[in-house]
């Protein structure tokens, strides 16, 4: 149980154009959805909440506008990275915590790897 | 943004030894938990731990909450090579449910 998967698992794109990344969780009901970024050999870097039905809040330092969040249903996150430049090749993770499950626990999915030429 | 402080960073060790490593903070947290992570892949939950003191197994892991609040240790015993990969100490504080990750330790198992 609580699996959660990306799509797509990896995606190059232009610069200048966006791309859009999928959550999903698959067996389960996902009140939050987050999402991180990770650069290579650091750490995961929460970007923002996203709660289903509402708007997303973002941690300090992202711009709302360039990572659009839509939280649609208790099973979909997207994540629209919008005119996208070099400095935006990372790799992006979203994680969910179960509606019935503890509050505490995060389920991630396998990541979606972002490169920007 | 704020990081947890994990050591060591990286360490080799032989098939069959028993590892250990930490996580530090600043500040107290309600919620400690690991993860393990594998090179291209998302995090894995390995144990959640939510009381000051307590110590929870997962087979051949062992994690524990510091009774200060502010540090958590995990322990494996006899390890695999299948144990390679980075592990990641994550916490929260009150009144919040987001994360705030560890720096990571490194961990290579020699065969």
């Amino acid at each position: 149980g609580a699996v959660v998967s990306q799509h797509p698992s990896r995606v190059i794109c232009k610069s200048g154009t966006s791309v859009k990344i999928e959550c999903r969780s698959l067996d389960f009901q996902a009140t939050t959805m987050f999402w991180y970024r990770q650069f290579p050999k650091q750490s995961l870097m929460l970007m923002a909440t996203s709660n289903e039905g509402s708007k997303a809040t973002y941690e300090q330092g992202v711009e709302k506008d360039k990572f659009l969040i839509n939280h649609a249903s208790l099973t979909l996150s997207t994540l629209t990275v919008t005119s996208a430049h070099p400095e935006d090749s990372s790799f992006y993770i979203c994680s969910a915590r179960e509606r019935q499950g503890s509050p505490y626990e995060q389920y991630f999915g396998p990541g979606t790897r972002l490169t920007v030429t | 943004g704020q990081q947890l402080n994990q050591s060591p960073q990286s360490m080799f060790i032989q098939e069959g030894e028993d590892v250990s490593m930490n996580c530090t903070s600043s500040s107290i947290f309600n919620t400690w938990l690991w993860y393990k992570q594998d090179p291209g892949e998302g995090p894995v939950l390995l144990i959640a731990l939510y009381k000051a003191g307590e110590l929870t197994s997962n087979g051949r892991l062992t994690a524990q909450f510091g009774i200060t609040r502010k540090d958590s240790f995990l322990n494996i015993s006899a390890s695999i090579p299948s144990d390679v990969g980075i592990y990641f100490c994550a916490g929260t504080t009150s009144g919040t449910y987001k994360y705030i990750f560890g720096t990571g330790t490194r961990l290579k198992v020699l065969a």
